[in-house]
Order: structure tokens, then C-alpha cells, then sequence
């Protein structure tokens, strides 16, 4: 049972557009992961948020923490082609060793 | 450092098989986990150890499936008498800090026909 929902499930961009993904659950999380994966490849690690309402941006890509800590979002500007690929939030609460991950955002950015 | 290593990265095989997978975590990290992901979905944990003590598994761990880490480095999972649905990515983890960045492998693709 996935505890993140993702939401978009899938979206088809062009380049030079502008999208945000969101990750809710009902459950709080001492911190939340977002990784990007590309086809016959293991999800790599973008960046972890640690504090609710927390903001880190990575080149065009801005990720926030939910000021609850149960729900981030990931927004590029100017998407690129280099963008495409799966991303996954993965919440981490502290009394379980494992990372839970989202059901994940499948990316497309066409030309 | 050369990352996090599984092998086979493709497997085919015939329903009601045997499969064992590899995995060789980064050397330091004394954490290891395995997960399953199925086309276009995030992956779901299979289970945990810390060094060679297995610590935590899914209930989607039924009893064909077993997982070793004997001397706390590499680990393998087996899958006895393989079925369709077993068909997925299997992902292998390390990290050495709870909640910390994990490193995955590229995975190994099973195909059970």
C-alpha cells in the first residue's frame, strides 16, 4: 500500500513550459526525498527536505515541505528535455528504518 | 566507491524456477534494502538489514521469497517457484544513516513467462 500519493500521474510537456508535482499523504514524515528515474536505471537522489515549509531549489527545479510535514511539492521552470523521466517522493518517519516511496510522476518534455 | 552493484540486470525465466539475485552495496554503508517496483510505480519495500541482521519485512514478502546477507556485505534474495506476478524490477539499496540519501542499483529485471 502506497502512504504517498503523487499527483500528476503522468505529464506531457513541452520545452520551455513550466509544471509542479505534488506529494500528499496523511501521515507526517521527519523528512521527504525526491528522486528522479530513468528507464532500466535506479531512482537518484535530487534532494532531501528536512523542515515543514522548507524550500530548496536545484538550478529550475524548487521543492517545498509542507508547513505539516505530510506533503511536498516539486515545480521546474522551463522544463527541458533532459527532465524527462520518473519522479518519486519518498517519506522517511523515523520509526521505521525504510524510505516509503509516492506512487510517482512519469515526465515527458517533447521538443 | 563504485556505486551499487546488481547482477544479473535482466533475468527471463520459466514459471515455477528458482531466481537468485545479487546485490553489492557501497562498502561503507552498513545498510541494505530491497525494493520491487512494477512498471510506471514507485518502489515497495521488500526488506531491511542492518550489517547481517534482517531487521524488517514487507508482508508482500511471502514465503518464497528469501533474502541473506551473511558476512554484512553483499546480499542476495531468492525467489522459489517463480509466477507471473513475481515480474518487476528488484531494486537494491544502501545507505549508512537512517533517513539518509540512499543509493540504488540499476536493478534487475525479472520476466517470468
Amino acid at each position: 500500500t502506497q502512504l504517498l500519493e503523487q499527483s500528476p500521474q503522468f505529464l506531457s510537456i513541452q520545452e520551455g513550459e513550466n509544471l509542479t508535482v505534488y506529494c500528499n499523504s496523511s501521515s507526517v514524515f521527519s523528512s521527504l526525498q525526491w528522486y528522479r528515474q530513468e528507464p532500466g536505471e535506479g531512482p537518484v537522489l535530487l534532494v532531501t527536505v528536512v523542515t515543514g515549509g522548507e524550500v530548496k531549489k536545484l538550478k529550475r527545479l524548487t521543492f517545498q515541505f509542507g508547513d505539516a510535514r505530510k506533503d511536498s511539492s516539486l515545480h521546474i521552470t522551463a522544463a527541458q528535455p533532459g527532465d524527462t523521466g520518473l519522479y518519486l517522493c519518498a517519506g522517511y518517519t523515523g520509526t521505521a528504518s525504510k524510505l516509503t516511496f509516492g506512487t510517482g510522476t512519469r515526465l515527458q518534455v517533447t521538443l | 566507491d563504485t556505486g551499487v552493484s546488481q547482477n544479473p540486470r535482466h533475468k527471463i525465466t520459466k514459471r515455477g524456477q528458482n531466481v537468485t539475485f545479487r546485490c553489492d552495496p557501497i562498502s561503507e554503508h552498513n545498510r541494505l534494502y530491497w525494493y520491487r517496483q512494477t512498471l510506471g510505480q514507485g518502489p515497495e519495500f521488500l526488506t531491511y538489514f542492518q550489517n547481517e541482521a534482517q531487521l524488517e519485512k514487507s508482508r508482500l514478502l511471502s514465503d518464497r521469497f528469501s533474502a541473506e546477507r551473511p558476512k554484512g556485505s553483499f546480499s542476495t534474495l531468492e525467489i522459489q517457484r517463480t509466477e507471473q506476478g513475481d515480474s518487476a524490477m528488484y531494486l537494491c539499496a544502501s545507505s549508512s544513516i537512517p533517513g539518509s540519501r540512499y543509493t540504488f542499483g540499476s536493478g534487475t529485471r525479472l520476466t517470468v513467462v
